[in-house]
């Protein structure tokens, strides 16, 4: 049983394109989230949603947009994709605690986007 | 804003051998520290976390990690690594607004 699962592992797609890569979790849990694991495999937060509303956003170009239909789903909308773009895309997901500090998180495999 | 600062870039050890990791981090208030393993091409595994209590905690794996609030570190120790430990390990510290902030990694390569 996969705790959290991404769709697709991998892609690659021209510059210019729009993309979506999905996140499912089956933990029941009421926080997800969006990484970016850039080139140097350094990890940085996206995007979080509790229980389907924006909690976290940082820094992120608007052609980022992240979609949460329920509570189980927390998909990665992304326009006019850039070679920038290129990277390891991770969904986690949290119990998503009062106190959010504690919350352990979950990883989903990772979506390797490339752009060409 | 809280930090975590990995020192090691890359460290490798040999089988059977001991392995240290070190993580220090910068936090205003009681840090919420964790250690994440990330095999190649996977996603990122909880090895362990610490809230409070006992300041050596026990993961999974073999691994265990000890919080040193004077020294501000979280340092992960294993006392005999296997080949299928080679990764990249990532420390990271919670903080009250659900961000999870982590260190830049550090690749562990296991040689027979």
């Amino acid at each position: 049983d996969t705790a959290v699962s991404q769709t697709p592992k991998y892609l690659v797609t021209q510059m210019g394109n729009d993309k979506s890569i999905k996140c499912e979790q089956n933990l029941g849990h009421d926080t997800m989230y969006w990484y970016k694991q850039d080139s140097k495999k350094f990890l940085k937060i996206m995007f979080s949603y509790n229980n389907k509303e924006l909690i976290i956003n940082e820094t992120v170009p608007n052609r980022f947009s992240p979609k949460s239909p329920d509570k189980a789903h927390l998909n990665l909308h992304i326009n006019s994709l850039e070679l920038g773009d290129s990277a390891v895309y991770f969904c986690a997901s949290s119990q998503g605690t009062p106190l959010g500090y504690t919350d352990t998180q979950y990883f989903g495999p990772g979506t390797r986007l490339t752009v060409l | 804003a809280q930090s975590v600062t990995q020192p090691d870039i890359h460290i490798t050890v040999s089988e059977g051998a001991s392995l240290e990791l070190r993580c220090n981090y910068s936090y205003g208030a009681t840090p919420y520290l964790f250690w994440y393993v990330q095999s190649p091409g996977q996603g990122l595994q909880l090895l362990l976390k610490y809230f409070s209590g006992d300041t050596l905690v026990q993961g999974i794996k073999g691994f265990e990690a000890e919080f040193k609030r004077s020294q501000s570190s979280f340092n992960l120790r294993k006392p005999s690594v296997h080949w299928s430990d080679a990764a990249e390990y990532f420390c990271a510290v919670g903080s009250n607004d659900y961000k999870l902030s982590f260190g830049a990694g550090t690749t562990v390569t296991v040689r027979a």
